[in-house]
């Protein structure tokens, strides 16, 4: 299933690097997301696009910085991390808002060192 | 209270068992509701959205009970594969915001 793609699957990085990660989806859909999922959490919801346009910004720290060139890519621009954002960070995209069921990338599970 | 709650488990149910998970939630004007699996370390695949009058799809039935704000997920005849953690979704009205529970975990033994 290739739906929403994800890269890389598994990053490592030191606390002064910078990295991004990247999503993709193949579904025709309006809206994306970025989730963070941290062990025994549920998945807390980063960012929302719709139609490329930043609807929702879950009150995220700015060493997260996400990206949305157009409806069916978007990033998520990574600095000075801490090792607490140490996590699986999935992509999720949706026809649109509300009724519409989310489709999830495999995530890029992440380490900070 | 948390916005979704679920019983975390886990459930260890023997193969052709049925098993039921309920989930709460409490903003009352939630419209859409899903059930999600999750296997260990990947991501959250659909399951199937819980309609108002309950739907089913093979062996799993859905149900919402909007009085008493929860929805539950029925698996009968369980199978070794369905052994995973169920996460309950939860959308507000109107908005892009997903509520996600915990999840419940199911193991099913042989």
């Amino acid at each position: 299933e290739t739906g929403v793609t994800q890269t890389p699957r598994h990053l490592v990085m030191g606390m002064t690097n910078k990295k991004s990660l990247k999503c993709e989806q193949h579904l025709g859909h309006n809206a994306m997301y970025w989730y963070k999922q941290s062990a025994k959490k549920p998945l807390e919801l980063m960012f929302v696009y719709n139609f490329k346009e930043q609807t929702e910004n879950n009150s995220v720290p700015s060493r997260f910085s996400p990206e949305c060139p157009n409806s069916s890519h978007l990033f998520l621009h990574l600095h000075t991390l801490q090792p607490e954002d140490s996590a699986l960070y999935l992509c999720a995209s949706s026809q649109d808002q509300g009724d519409y069921e989310q489709y999830f990338g495999p995530g890029t599970r992440l380490t900070v060192t | 209270r948390k916005e979704v709650e679920q019983d975390p488990g886990p459930f260890n149910v023997p193969e052709g068992a049925t098993v039921a998970f309920n989930c709460t939630y409490s903003n009352s004007a939630s419209q859409s509701f899903f059930w999600y699996r999750q296997d260990c370390r990947k991501e959250p695949k659909l399951l199937m959205s819980v309609y108002s009058s309950g739907n089913e799809d093979g062996r799993f039935t859905a149900q919402l009970n909007r009085a008493s704000q929860y929805i539950s997920l029925l698996i009968r005849d369980s199978k070794l594969s369905d052994s995973a953690t169920y996460l309950c979704v939860v959308n507000e009205a109107g908005t892009y915001k997903y509520i996600f529970g915990t999840g419940t975990r199911l193991k099913v033994l042989a």
